[in-house]
């Protein structure tokens, strides 16, 4: 079946633009997670998704970054007024349900150039 | 606050042969579970491994496999038989097992293979 898939696979904004990526996880997975990936702080967790709900936004690193996820499928992490340490490769994850012992599957990435 | 420590920011190894990748961990959790991925350079991460604090047996996967150690809580992959396509970055991870960051995983810094015919 199909794997996670994320959109746009590149983007390239201007500092103070909004930004929306998205990903598509899964058919069935009930939960769904962001990561963000750079070369100063390695993989670092953004934010999660039991269903439409997010339990745990701590990862999140200002109120700038914001997510969403409806119907229990798509989800969109949206950067508003992007600045240049934004910049980073930012990867989503599925897996069938939220838990330390489901595999989680990972999309190739959305790469984030703020100039 | 659980922590993963990879010390060997490359690795080098011959087509066919074997290597460890190292992984040492830090969790106050009673029973956890440690993963490893693979990274190639198109950036996709590929799930290749889990070890449960509590299974009896070290995991195994193909060429594959964890020499997990729980007393000195390391957890390392070996690759058997390497090939060309192994190479890649290399990360361990532990999930968190409670509280509202439920699965969540923290990385270690990963480790890069380089396999040479």
């Amino acid at each position: 079946g199909a794997g996670v898939s994320q959109s746009p696979s590149n983007k390239v904004t201007e500092k103070g633009k909004d930004v929306e990526l998205r990903c598509d996880p899964i058919s069935g997975h009930t939960a769904l997670y962001w990561y963000r990936q750079s070369l100063g702080q390695g993989l670092e967790f953004l934010i999660y998704f039991q269903g439409n709900s997010a339990p745990d936004k701590s990862g999140l690193p200002s109120d700038r970054f914001s997510a969403e996820r409806t119907g229990g499928s798509v989800s969109t992490l949206t950067i508003q007024r992007t600045q240049q340490e934004d910049s980073a490769v930012y990867l989503c994850a599925s897996s069938w349900i939220a838990g330390p012992n489901y595999e989680q599957y990972f999309g190739p990435g959305t790469r984030l150039t703020v100039t | 606050a659980q922590k993963i420590t990879q010390t060997q920011p490359g690795m080098f190894v011959q087509e066919k042969e074997a290597v460890t990748l190292d992984c040492t961990y830090d969790t106050s959790d009673p029973s956890y579970g440690l993963f490893w991925y693979k990274q190639p350079s198109s950036g996709e991460m590929i799930f290749l491994i889990y070890q449960g604090s509590y299974d009896q047996q070290n995991a195994t996967e193909g060429r594959y496999s964890l020499n997990f150690q729980k007393a000195r809580k390391s957890a390392n992959l070996v690759i058997s038989a390497s090939q060309l396509g192994d190479s890649a970055m290399y990360f361990c991870a532990i999930p968190s097992t409670g509280g509202t960051s439920y699965g969540k995983l923290t990385f270690g810094q990963g480790t890069i293979l380089t396999v040479h015919p």
